[in-house]
Order: C-alpha cells, then structure tokens, then sequence
C-alpha cells in the first residue's frame, strides 16, 4: 500500500514569510510525528499527534511553530515567521501506536525548507 | 539527559571486511534501541530493534546495559551495505509518547 506522503518536497521561502509542510500518514495508523533534520544533525523531535488526546508539543522550538492533525489523517505544520535557522528537512513518520512496545515509525520523504 | 551518541561521521571499509557501527546512550528507564538507515534517495527505514534479538541484511546488535551501547554489527560488508545509519532510542512501552531520540548518523561507505 501507500506510505507516508509529504508535500512539497521542496520548499524555498525568504525569510519572514509563513509555510505549511502538509503529511499524509499510512491509512489507519493512529500515531503521528513530526521530526526536523537540519544539516549535520541528528533528527529532533517536534510533536506527536495520537488519535484524539491531546498532542505532545514539548520539541517545538518556539511559538512559531505549531502542528494540527484532522482526526486521524492529515497533519499539517506551521512555520510562522520563518527564520534562517529553520531551513532543515522536517520529517514525518505515522506508526499503528497502541502496542506492547514501540511502534515501528514508517516515514515519508520529507519536505526540505530552504529559508532565504 | 536523554542522548543517544554515534561518534564516528564516516566509516569506510572494503567489501569483505567486518563492520562496526557504534552507538552509546544515556536514559533513565529501560529505553528501546533501534537501528534506522537511509539509503541513497530513499526514506529513513527501519533496520532493526534490540526487542527483536534477530539479525536483518546479517546485521545484528547487542544491547548492553552496563556500558549503555547498542552497537550494530556486521561480519563481511557488502557494497549494498553503503548508507546512512541511525541509532535511536524511545521510552519503550508505557514512555509517554514513543518518540525517538536520534544520534547524529554514521555514513557507512563500502569500498569495492
């Protein structure tokens, strides 16, 4: 079947300018990430979306960014304000959730955001 | 702090020899240890985790409790075996969200 989707796959903007990064999860997984990779770095955490509680935001790094998620499919990220140092490639993963361990994330391409 | 370190960037072999790619972690709990990899042009994929104790592609890692390292091992390389490595962690079942902590990747570079 259809893996995880993300779009667009490329991303440029100027800086100051808001953008949306939108991901399509695996259908019927419940559980929703979102990681960022910037360059030579490992990938961070941003926000977990699982089903309908309430999600965990604690790796956004600032006010600028938040997430939503239409009940258990589409998620969309949101950059307001965009800075140079937000150009990364920001990475989505949906997993089944609800097991007796971890989950197995299946991720999508990823979105690269390059900020002007 | 959570951490998971990878301290080699690069590791490059000749196909034939054995591979080791090293990961070492901090964690308060009894963490779950993955391996991801990435081949060239393709999405971040699944490789194996500790929970599993099965050997994937003849990859295998052990995971030690005492020194905290769950290294990944390979006996003969091969050049397919070229790519980006990931070593993560996760508070495993009953950890808040079952998000993964990353290192920062090891390229594996397989010389014919």
């Amino acid at each position: 079947g259809a893996g995880v989707s993300q779009s667009p796959s490329n991303k440029v903007t100027e800086k100051g300018k808001d953008v949306e990064l939108r991901c399509d999860p695996i259908s019927g997984h419940t559980a929703l990430y979102w990681y960022r990779q910037r360059l030579g770095q490992g990938l961070e955490f941003l926000i977990y979306f699982q089903g309908n509680s309430a999600p965990d935001k604690s790796g956004l790094p600032s006010d600028r960014f938040s997430a939503e998620r239409t009940g258990e499919s589409v998620s969309t990220l949101t950059i307001q304000r965009t800075q140079q140092e937000d150009s990364a490639v920001y990475l989505c993963a949906s997993s089944i959730a609800g097991g007796y361990s971890t989950d197995t994330q299946y991720f999508g391409p990823g979105t690269r955001l390059t900020v002007l | 702090a959570q951490r998971v370190t990878q301290p080699e960037k690069l590791l490059s072999v000749f196909k034939g020899a054995p591979v080791e790619l090293k990961c070492n972690y901090s964690y308060s709990g009894s963490p779950e240890l993955f391996w991801y990899v990435q081949y060239s042009r393709q999405r971040l994929q699944l490789l194996l985790r500790h929970i599993s104790r099965e050997s994937i592609k003849g990859f295998t890692a052990d995971l030690n409790k005492g020194e905290t390292s769950f290294h990944l091992k390979k006996p003969f390389a091969q050049e397919e075996d070229s790519a980006m490595y990931y070593c993560a962690l996760s508070g495993g079942y009953g950890g808040a969200t079952n998000k993964l902590i990353f290192g920062t990747g090891t390229l594996l570079a397989v010389q014919p």
